[in-house]
């Protein structure tokens, strides 16, 4: 019984494809987040989505979209793929609550060739 | 803006022994979280440790403590008795209670190995 789960969980794929990413959760939780970790290993918040409405977009390129089509899930697309773009892509959820942590998905390993 | 900063960007520490892992953190915020996540080779997240900055007694989980000084701004993670399985990324992060959507502001982190 995964919790919040992400396919693909590796994707390798050619500059200026698109591709997408997708997220779902089973938690019943109702705010989503798409993190970033680079090469080095630093993450970095991407979006968040509370109840299907976006409420954190941090400065990310125009060519990422997410969107959510219900609370459970939050897909993430990216066009025109750049080398700069590879990365680990995670999902995560929490639930109400100031003490509550994030629950990550497994990641997806991109790679850009 | 909120920042966190972790300065051992790798740390050696034989078996069984204790072993801290430094964090330290910046905000103007009066309300907020503070958490301790571990990243095994094969990828995933797994959370370790929460930290409220109200809280009176540092947090403590098995063999997890924060080391919370709120004073000079830290929280360190201490691992005791270490076990070959602790070999692996570790990150704190933070989250502002209030704002930001709940978002979490990660560290650099620290690559523990474990010596047999």
């Amino acid at each position: 019984d995964t919790a919040v789960s992400q396919t693909p969980k590796y994707l390798v794929t050619q500059m200026g494809n698109d591709k997408s990413i997708k997220c779902e959760q089973n938690l019943g939780h109702d705010t989503m987040y798409w993190y970033k970790q680079d090469s080095k290993k630093f993450l970095k918040i991407m979006f968040s989505y509370n109840n299907k409405e976006l409420i954190i977009n941090e400065t990310v390129p125009n060519r990422f979209s997410p969107k959510s089509p219900d609370k459970a899930h939050l897909n993430l697309h990216i066009n025109s793929l750049e080398l700069g773009d590879s990365a680990v892509y995670f999902c995560a959820s929490r639930p109400l609550g100031n003490r509550e942590t994030q629950y990550f998905g497994p990641g997806t390993r991109l790679l850009v060739l | 803006a909120q920042k966190i900063t972790q300065t051992q960007p790798g740390m050696f520490v034989q078996e069984k022994e204790a072993v801290t892992l430094d964090c330290t953190y910046d905000t103007s915020d009066q309300s907020y979280g503070l958490f301790w996540y571990k990243q095994p080779s094969s990828g995933e997240m797994i959370f370790l440790i929460y930290q409220g900055s109200y809280d009176e007694q540092n947090a403590t989980e098995g063999r997890y403590s924060l080391n919370f000084q709120k004073a000079r701004k830290s929280a360190n993670l201490v691992i005791s008795a270490s076990q070959l399985g602790d070999s692996a990324m570790y990150f704190c992060a933070m989250r502002d209670v209030y704002n930001q959507g709940g978002k979490l502001i990660f560290g650099q982190g620290t690559e523990l190995s474990v010596k047999p």
